[in-house]
């Protein structure tokens, strides 16, 4: 089946500096990449979708400046937390659609960011 | 937008019984129901899924439902085992992989040996 990495897996990082998440489809292109955000002991919330070769789409109250997402080729999604604090740590799972246009989303196995 | 609730948020089971999850949605252009399962620290992984010209759709000791009218779906599980334990969301899409998904709140499972 279809397969998304994530990288890294964990980071610690401190307060202030940014954080660069990326996403890759490794057997399949991907027009589409979606990116949550998932607190302990909750759902994933949607932050953003990405699409190759234009502009994110952001869901509203996630600020565009900080959480910054480049879409650059078929396989690759990168989403940059930029100005990290402590409240933005979290758990950060990428998906991605295949190019066909199936429902199936597959989810990358997830980033945790700690910020001290 | 779309909002998926989902009851209830913990469920505790003797192994062998049954489990059943619930969920309702909004938005009526919503025609694919996933559902997910997701173990600590771990990605959410498919189950099982139903579109919505279907009514139920079951795969071994797992089934799910949906009344596309009332606007809501169910996820039963039969015969549960103590490796079914884990939070299961179900969720919400419109048709095609570009469309975004919107999950429920979750349900914390615990079958207990």
């Amino acid at each position: 089946g279809a397969v998304v990495s994530q990288h890294p897996s964990w980071v610690i990082c401190k307060s202030g500096t940014s954080v660069k998440i990326e996403c890759r489809s490794l057997d399949f292109q991907a027009t589409t990449m979606f990116w949550y955000r998932q607190f302990p002991k909750q759902s994933l919330m949607l932050m953003a979708t990405s699409n190759e070769g234009s502009k994110a789409t952001y869901e509203q109250g996630v600020e565009k400046d900080k959480f910054l997402i480049n879409h650059a080729s078929l396989t690759l999604s990168t989403l940059t937390v930029t100005s990290a604090h402590p409240e933005d740590s979290s758990f950060y799972i990428c998906s991605a659609g295949e190019i066909r246009g199936q429902e199936t989303q597959y989810f990358g196995p997830g980033t945790r960011l700690l910020v001290l | 937008g779309e909002n998926v609730e989902q009851h209830p948020s913990t469920l505790s089971v003797q192994e062998g019984d049954s489990a059943v999850i619930k969920c309702t949605y909004s938005d009526s252009a919503s025609n694919y129901f996933p559902w997910y399962k997701q173990e600590l620290g771990k990605r959410p992984q498919l189950i099982i899924d139903i579109r919505s010209n279907v009514g139920e759709k079951k795969d071994q000791r797992i089934a799910v439902t949906l009344n596309k009218t009332a606007k809501h779906f169910s996820l039963h599980i039969t015969e549960t085992q103590p490796e079914d334990s884990a939070v299961y969301f179900c969720a919400a899409q419109e048709a095609g992989g570009y469309q975004k998904v919107t999950f429920g709140t979750g349900t914390k499972l615990q079958v207990i040996p």
